[in-house]
């Protein structure tokens, strides 16, 4: 079936560098997502990665995926208190040859920057 | 990057009465929209995907009846919930994929029901 799991709780000090990882059960997956959300706010897409990309970089954020472990992690450097909020991975897992254009979320990691 | 606004961000309404929510696409044609819903300190949950100018396609345990979805043209999409009761109380959310299908997901700021 389709999972999507995460670790909950991350806190870091402000200027360190946050990891947040992700696993996925479905290998055909075609695509990867990072998104955040603010409190009481919708959804903002961070990044993407294809799954034949390894790495993607994007200013503060390297995203990682190895498709041997189904294990993706997005690392932010620099985290600055601004970077506070919940960030979600999620998959559009494959039926048979075609997407199936839905997404489906890990639980969510609470991201707490202190000063 | 592509725009989609939910309406009203925020509803609070007596239990038995319906909430219509809008989602639209403002600068992209949208075929297929998606709504999910999301408790508090929990992931989202896909409710429906919505698909213009067809019926809706319910998730599994998600009540047709009492989630309505129409999605008339390609920039709405509406979730109607009926005769709302407090367990129906949530953030609902709605993302939309444009044409051509590049993979890429908008979503809506979020609609906040709750229901006395």
């Amino acid at each position: 079936g389709e999972d999507v799991e995460q670790s909950l709780f991350l806190s870091v000090r402000e200027g360190d560098s946050s990891v947040i990882n992700c696993t996925y059960t479905d290998s055909s997956s075609t695509y990867l997502y990072w998104y955040k959300q603010e409190p009481g706010a919708g959804l903002q897409l961070l990044t993407y990665i294809f799954s034949n990309m390894d790495m993607k970089q994007d200013q503060r954020l390297t995203v990682l995926l190895n498709k041997k472990d189904k294990h993706l992690s997005l690392r932010i450097a620099d985290t600055q208190t601004g970077d506070s909020a919940i960030y979600f991975c999620a998959e559009i897992p494959r039926l048979g040859s075609s997407n199936t254009g839905k997404l489906i979320f890990g639980q969510g990691t609470t991201l707490q920057v202190k000063p | 990057g592509a725009v989609v606004s939910q309406h009203p961000s925020w509803v609070i309404c007596k239990s038995g009465t319906s909430v219509k929510i809008e989602c639209r696409s403002l600068d992209f044609q949208a075929t297929t929209m998606f709504w999910y819903r999301q408790f508090p300190k929990q992931s989202l949950m896909l409710m429906a995907t919505s698909n213009e100018g067809s019926k809706a396609t319910y998730e599994q345990g998600v009540e047709k009846d009492k989630f309505l979805i129409n999605h008339a043209s390609l920039t709405l999409s509406t979730l109607t919930v009926t005769s709302a009761h407090p367990e129906d109380s949530s953030f609902y959310i709605c993302s939309a994929r444009g044409q051509p299908n590049t993979g890429e997901l908008f979503f809506g700021e979020g609609s906040r029901l709750t229901v006395l």
